[in-house]
């Protein structure tokens, strides 16, 4: 049972638009989101986070925001560009120290 | 992903021998995290531990699977009696303790069994 889900396995954006990834989740416990970034043969590097208290967080280009009644994120990529090509992993947990449930990723690709 | 040190890059076992896969967290982290990734699918949480305590094994296979995080030194992820279904890439990831501090991840170790 999936219980965080990116229904998009891939996704291709132009440079300089806007990228969007989904992120839904099932477990209704899950309070604490994350998003990470990962190149071929390197591990997740972390990008943004964002609490259930909130529903957007902005760092630099990468906005995430949260609608719980819909138990969906999604984070945005403004403007985009060719290093942002490599595979996003939506996460969550209950709580900020648990153990991570990741969902598969979508492979993000920056076309010039 | 510099910080969290795991080692070795790669490993290759036959089946029936013993993995040892090591991981030095960042400096100050506190709390160790060990994952599996099968290809095509993401990360799957295993164990989390702090200094000399599992906090959750939850995601453990009841058998073979082991981890450590002494007083000194490394955490410790050991696969004993290795089968070709362990073959996968592990990684560790680590986190300071307080409110809002991801856990930020190692290049992982890359398991092969022949």
């Amino acid at each position: 049972d999936q219980q965080v889900k990116q229904n998009s396995p891939s996704l291709s954006v132009q440079e300089g638009r806007i990228s969007i990834l989904n992120c839904d989740y099932t477990n209704s416990m899950f309070d604490y989101f994350l998003w990470y970034k990962k190149y071929p043969a390197e591990g997740p590097t972390f990008l943004i986070s964002i609490s259930s208290i909130k529903d957007k967080n902005e760092d630099g280009r990468f906005t995430v925001f949260l609608n719980k009644s819909a138990k969906h994120l999604s984070l945005h990529i403004v403007p985009s560009q060719p290093g942002d090509s490599a595979v996003y992993f939506c996460a969550a947990s209950a709580r900020e120290a648990d153990g991570l449930t990741f969902g598969k990723g979508t492979h993000l690709i920056i076309q010039p | 992903n510099a910080g969290v040190m795991q080692n070795p890059r790669h490993l290759v076992r036959r089946r029936g021998q013993e993995a040892r896969l090591r991981c030095s967290p960042m400096k100050g982290h506190s709390h160790v995290y060990w994952y599996r990734q099968l290809p095509e699918e993401g990360l799957k949480f295993m164990v989390y531990l702090q200094k000399e305590n599992i906090i959750d094994e939850s995601g453990m296979p009841k058998e073979r699977f082991s981890a450590e995080f002494p007083k000194e030194g490394p955490s410790i992820l050991r696969i004993q009696q290795v089968v070709r279904g362990d073959s996968a890439a592990y990684f560790c990831a680590s986190s300071r303790t307080g409110a809002d501090q991801p856990q930020h991840f190692g290049d992982g170790t890359r398991l092969s069994i022949l």
